[in-house]
């Protein structure tokens, strides 16, 4: 079955510690988002990627940083410098089209990180 | 500023009856607008989508309108089953080009039998 993996399910940080949420996806797209859902918000983006060893800041991206060495895998750093990052953590991954793209993210089921 | 709005309060409708939930957004002209569905401890799954050129767009029990005057996008579920709980998540994109997103905070329907 085709689909995103996202892993750990639960995460608990160390103040100073880095941790890294691992997204992993076989539905051969090219392009791959990281989300951040806190309770009575929307979705925010923190990065995104449009395709291998290319990636982009979106709208919250102090305090993480990624990667995407593989066109299957876009892992996210939520660093010591990200003060606040108990939260719910989402991977997406879309088709990329280019300039008419319009299709739709699937996500995975998340991961959710807490504060020790 | 820039909003996309969804009504905060939970939605409580009785099984068969249509449940609709609203999407409002503004200072964004958006190319299409899309319609997810979350559950508890869930990633959002895809539903719908609809062009900003085109008004209505039905799948199975599922119609979406998208009135670019109003800048307003309505979700509509006919025959509502208690298995149609959920929270519903808009989302726009706010330019043309790549797949970048805007979303709303969600709406939860509770379709109680």
């Amino acid at each position: 079955d085709g689909g995103i993996t996202q892993s750990p399910k639960y995460l608990f940080r160390k103040e100073g510690q880095n941790v890294t949420l691992s997204c992993e996806q076989n539905l051969n797209h090219d392009a791959m988002y990281w989300y951040r859902q806190d309770p009575g918000q929307g979705l925010r983006l923190i990065y995104y990627s449009q395709i291998v060893n290319d990636f982009q800041k979106g709208d919250i991206a102090e305090g993480y940083s990624v990667s995407r060495e593989k066109k299957e895998s876009f892992p996210l750093t939520v660093t010591s410098a990200q003060k606040n990052p108990t939260a719910f953590y989402l991977c997406a991954s879309s088709i990329n089209q280019g300039l008419s793209s319009n299709q739709p993210q699937h996500f995975g089921d998340g991961t959710r990180l807490s504060i020790l | 500023s820039q909003k996309i709005e969804q009504n905060s309060e939970a939605l409580n409708i009785q099984e068969g009856k249509t449940a609709t939930l609203t999407c409002n957004y503004t200072n964004y002209s958006p190319a299409y607008l899309q319609w997810y569905r979350q559950d508890p401890g869930r990633g959002p799954v895809f539903l719908l989508l609809i062009r900003e050129n085109e008004k209505e767009k039905r799948k199975e029990r599922l119609k979406v309108t998208f009135d670019t005057t109003l800048k307003q996008s309505l979700f509509h579920i006919t025959a509502s089953q208690p298995a149609d709980s959920a929270t519903y998540l808009c989302a726009l994109a706010p330019q043309r080009g790549y797949n970048k997103l805007i979303f709303g905070a969600g709406t939860r329907l509770a379709v109680h039998p």
